[in-house]
């Protein structure tokens, strides 16, 4: 069965700064990949996905993944961090017919001024 | 972008009582759509994938007389919590499934918290 790890529970970075996220997942072919951000009592919001083609996907609110084969990683970047994007980040995978998500467990983002 | 809706947002029953929640996909059509529920500080487990114009299915462990599911049209599911204790309080959310454009994508709700008493 398929699974999903995000190693990094909490992450705190300061505003302005760099960030990555890490997502591993374990299956045997190619899966979808996505990337959901949950504001606090919220539902999840697309960040970005990836079905096939070129590795380096772009996603909304300046967001950007990248898929590796080679390290089954689909890690989460963006370049300069605000206030604003404190939330918990969801890595999912998408397998079989009819696209079944597995999620990770989530890593909250917290940004300090 | 793809947009659902659910309804209500919160809600406080009194225990033995049931619940409806609705999910819409407000500009697509959805023949499937996915039930969820959410711990404090936790990730989404999946409760049952509803299917329009059929019998929902229901992950393990997951009562499907507790939680009846019904997806009457493209753009409405409806999750009922019968006889609602407070173990059952919790953050449900839904999703719909899109299949335009290239691959399937899945598109949440903003969620529902029950709260029993």
């Amino acid at each position: 069965a398929q699974s999903v790890t995000q190693p990094d529970i909490h992450i705190t970075v300061s505003e302005g700064a760099s960030l990555e996220l890490r997502c591993n997942y374990s299956y045997g072919a190619t899966p979808y990949l996505f990337w959901y951000v949950q504001s606090p009592g919220q539902g999840l919001q697309l960040l970005l996905k990836y079905f096939s083609g070129d590795t380096l996907v772009q996603g909304i609110k300046g967001f950007e993944a990248e898929f590796k084969r080679s390290q089954s990683s689909f890690n989460l970047r963006k370049p300069s961090v605000h206030w604003s994007d404190a939330a918990e980040y969801f890595c999912a995978v998408g397998v079989g017919t009819g696209n079944m998500l597995t999620f990770g467990g989530g890593t909250r983002l917290m940004v300090k001024p | 972008g793809a947009v659902v809706s659910q309804h209500p947002s919160r809600v406080i029953c009194k225990s033995g009582t049931s619940v409806k929640i609705e999910c819409r996909s407000l500009d697509f059509q959805a023949t499937t759509m996915f039930w969820y529920r959410q711990f404090p500080k936790k990730s989404l487990m999946l409760m049952a994938t509803s299917n329009e114009g059929s019998k929902a299915t229901y992950e393990q462990g997951v009562e499907k007389d507790k939680f009846l599911i019904n997806h009457a049209s493209l753009t409405l599911s409806t999750l009922t919590v019968t006889s609602a204790h407070p173990e059952d309080s919790s953050f449900y959310i839904c999703s719909a499934r899109d299949i335009s454009g290239i691959g399937e994508t899945q598109y949440f709700g903003p969620g529902t918290r029950l709260l029993v008493l």
